[in-house]
């Protein structure tokens, strides 16, 4: 079955600490990996994908992400958190054949000064 | 920054009423779509939409479901007999291209309460 996992509901951190937000994931064909970030009342925004090539993603706000097929993960890092980056985090993943996107349950980051 | 819009952030309706959705996505986009987040439950996919067609759908978009593209700026999702397990976060897309591949960009949601 196509699934998504991020098994941490809730992580806090210190302002200035490093930061790694767990995603595995299931799907038959070659993944399309993605994160997404929303703030409160915001839409969901992306920070960063993976498609092929280097399996070491840049994305906006400093967040980079890894993808590691033997794993099956593709887990979301920042060197050091800000205080803005306190949102909810999204993984997700699609496929060449469709429009859809399979999204995890989310993670919500807190960030203490 | 071009932005999908969503309105009304918030309704609340009765069991059995017919809710509209309403988004106006970015206005170069071609490619729609709809999901659904029951609270504390994941994001869902509902139905993409091309050139005035479904082009995919899940199996929780069923009969009481519907899209439309009503004017040239519109992208509506009308629910035509509400039931309480359809309150949830609705959230609009939209993107340039068809497929995973091509960044869809979300609205803010409509929170749709069924009492």
């Amino acid at each position: 079955a196509q699934s998504v996992t991020q098994p941490d509901i809730h992580i806090t951190v210190s302002e200035g600490a490093s930061l790694e937000l767990r995603c595995n994931y299931s799907y038959g064909a070659t993944p399309y990996l993605f994160w997404y970030v929303q703030s409160p009342g915001q839409g969901l925004q992306l920070l960063l994908k993976y498609f092929s090539g280097d399996t070491l993603v840049q994305g906006i706000k400093g967040f980079e992400a890894e993808f590691k097929r033997s794993q099956s993960s593709f887990n979301l890092r920042k060197p050091s958190v800000h205080w803005s980056d306190a949102a909810e985090y999204f993984c997700a993943v699609g496929g060449y054949n469709t429009d859809k996107l399979i999204f995890g349950t989310g993670t919500r980051l807190q960030v203490f000064p | 920054e071009p932005e999908v819009t969503q309105t009304p952030s918030h309704q609340v309706t009765q069991m059995g009423q017919e809710v509209i959705l309403r988004c106006v996505p970015i206005s170069n986009h071609l490619y729609f779509y709809w999901y659904r987040q029951i609270l504390g439950q994941k994001v869902e996919f509902l139905v993409s939409f091309y050139n005035n067609e479904i082009s995919e759908k899940s199996e929780i978009f069923d009969d009481q479901f519907s899209v439309e593209r009503p004017d040239g700026s519109n992208f509506t999702l009308k629910i035509r007999s509400t039931k309480l397990e359809d309150s949830a976060m609705y959230f609009c897309a939209s993107s340039g291209g068809q497929g995973a591949r091509t960044e869809a960009f979300f609205g803010q949601g409509t929170r749709l309460t069924v009492v």
